[in-house]
């Protein structure tokens, strides 16, 4: 059974930064692209990030190009979104999602539940 | 980028009625690589339909998805009580990957 657990979320002020990390199980982890989704607060989804299964590509949403890079450790299992000069406006949940291949276009089979951002002063 | 839009917003619906929910692009979706998703609160998202009309593993044959270019349908044959939840349409063919923004599927 595939498992994703994501943790790091909290309240943070304008201009800071935060990481978030996703712990999987289940699968062979290294053999998969990895991506992070946010949903703001009584809003839709909006794809953030993916990296590749080895960590050598990775692409990102425009809103957060330059600010946010994702990495991973697959000797960990886990899933890395290091956030940078954080706007109110990246206030959301943060889902990391399993993408159903790797470096191919493919659909999120398996989603973490999330972990809320805040940014606020 | 593609935008998706879907209608209804909302909804409403008695159990054992069937349902149509439609996401339509703004421009074709390359090779039907269209995905629908199931919200519930406080729960992780449940992929039920890819390639626009593929159903995940394990999801119930209620479920159908069809459609091609630029206009999909989710179709639920007649709902159960669990089936009243949030639904989002999702394009994966070309970057950015983008969603729909949700139909809210309400008991009537």
């Amino acid at each position: 059974e595939v498992q994703m657990l994501e943790s790091g979320g909290g309240l943070v002020q304008p201009g800071g930064s935060q990481r978030l990390s996703c712990t999987v199980s289940g699968f062979t982890f290294s053999s998969y692209t990895m991506s992070w989704v946010r949903q703001a607060p009584g809003k839709g989804l909006e794809w953030v990030s993916s990296i590749s299964g080895s960590g050598g590509s990775t692409s990102y949403a425009d809103s957060v190009k330059g600010r946010f890079t994702i990495s991973r450790d697959n000797s960990k299992n886990t899933l890395y979104l290091q956030m940078n000069s954080l706007r109110a406006e990246d206030t959301a949940v943060y889902h990391c999602a399993k993408k159903s291949c790797n470096n191919c276009h493919g659909y999120f089979d398996s989603w973490g539940q999330g972990t809320l951002v805040t940014v606020s002063s | 980028e593609i935008v998706l839009t879907q209608s209804p917003g909302t909804l409403s619906l008695s159990p054992g009625e069937r349902a149509t929910l439609s996401c339509r692009a703004s421009q074709s979706v390359s090779s039907s690589y269209l995905a629908w998703y199931q919200q519930k609160p406080g729960q992780a998202l449940r992929l039920l339909i890819y390639g626009a009309s593929s159903r995940a593993t394990g999801i119930p044959d209620r479920f159908s998805g069809s459609g091609s270019g630029t206009d999909f349908t989710l179709t639920i044959s007649r709902l159960e009580p669990e089936d009243f939840a949030v639904y989002y349409c999702q394009q994966y063919g070309s970057s950015p990957y983008t969603f729909g923004q949700g139909t809210k599927l309400e008991i009537k």
